[in-house]
């Protein structure tokens, strides 16, 4: 089965702070994607990348950066964390959009 | 934008009876749809696919019907299990060059009770 590995799995960061948060896959698959969960608000797409070097912004870019520097690593970038950003993050991998994508099992951040 | 419609977020059912869950969407394409369910404490994961033909995907006793014609993607179980309390999320994709983005609801709470 396809691994999408997240880590740290968990992070207590202090407001103004900057957060990483790293993903690696081994599948060598083209898409990957960064989400936050919450609670009414389901999934939300923060970032997105179709390749190496390549980064689109998703629905709630504001306040992140993402980075994939290759196919198997793709990063999520708080640069100044915000109590806002407390949640948790699911990174997740597939070979396109029209195929079935393998989530990490998320990092949960909370930001004090 | 595309956008993806899930209008329950709690559902509470009597084991053996039937599940529906709803989803619409709407999007400038034809898209994909997908329903991923998740466990508590664990990663979603893929339940059902909508195929680009007529087939209805069917998974662990759940099926769906893609309806262009009434933008919606339905999830449902002649009878529910125990087991199949879990969080369910609907998902678009748009497919093709530009089907990279994949959008979700935001999901519907299932319990089942004995």
């Amino acid at each position: 089965e396809a691994a999408v590995t997240q880590s740290p799995r968990n992070k207590v960061a202090v407001t103004g702070g900057k957060v990483t948060l790293s993903c690696n896959q081994t599948n060598n698959h083209n898409n990957m994607y960064w989400y936050r969960q919450d609670t009414g608000h389901g999934l939300r797409l923060i970032h997105y990348s179709y390749g190496a070097g390549s980064t689109e912004k998703g629905d709630i870019p504001d306040g992140y950066k993402a980075s994939r520097p290759s196919q198997e690593n793709f990063s999520l970038i708080l640069e100044l964390a915000t109590p806002s950003q407390t949640s948790v993050y699911f990174c997740a991998s597939g070979v396109r959009g029209n195929t079935e994508v393998f989530f990490g099992k998320g990092t949960r951040l909370t930001v004090v | 934008g595309d956008s993806v419609t899930q209008t329950e977020g709690l559902v509470t059912l009597t084991e053996g009876l039937p599940v529906m869950l709803n989803c619409t969407y709407q999007s400038t394409y034809s898209p994909f749809l997908f329903w991923y369910v998740q466990h508590l404490n664990e990663a979603p994961k893929l339940l059902l696919k909508s195929f680009t033909d007529n087939k209805r995907p069917e998974h662990q006793g759940f099926h769906a019907t893609l309806h262009k014609s009434s933008s919606s993607f339905h999830l449902q179980k002649s009878s529910a299990q125990l087991s199949d309390s879990a969080l369910y999320y609907c998902a678009l994709s748009e497919g093709g060059s530009s089907g990279n983005k994949l959008i979700f609801g935001i999901g519907t709470l299932l319990s089942v009770k004995p």
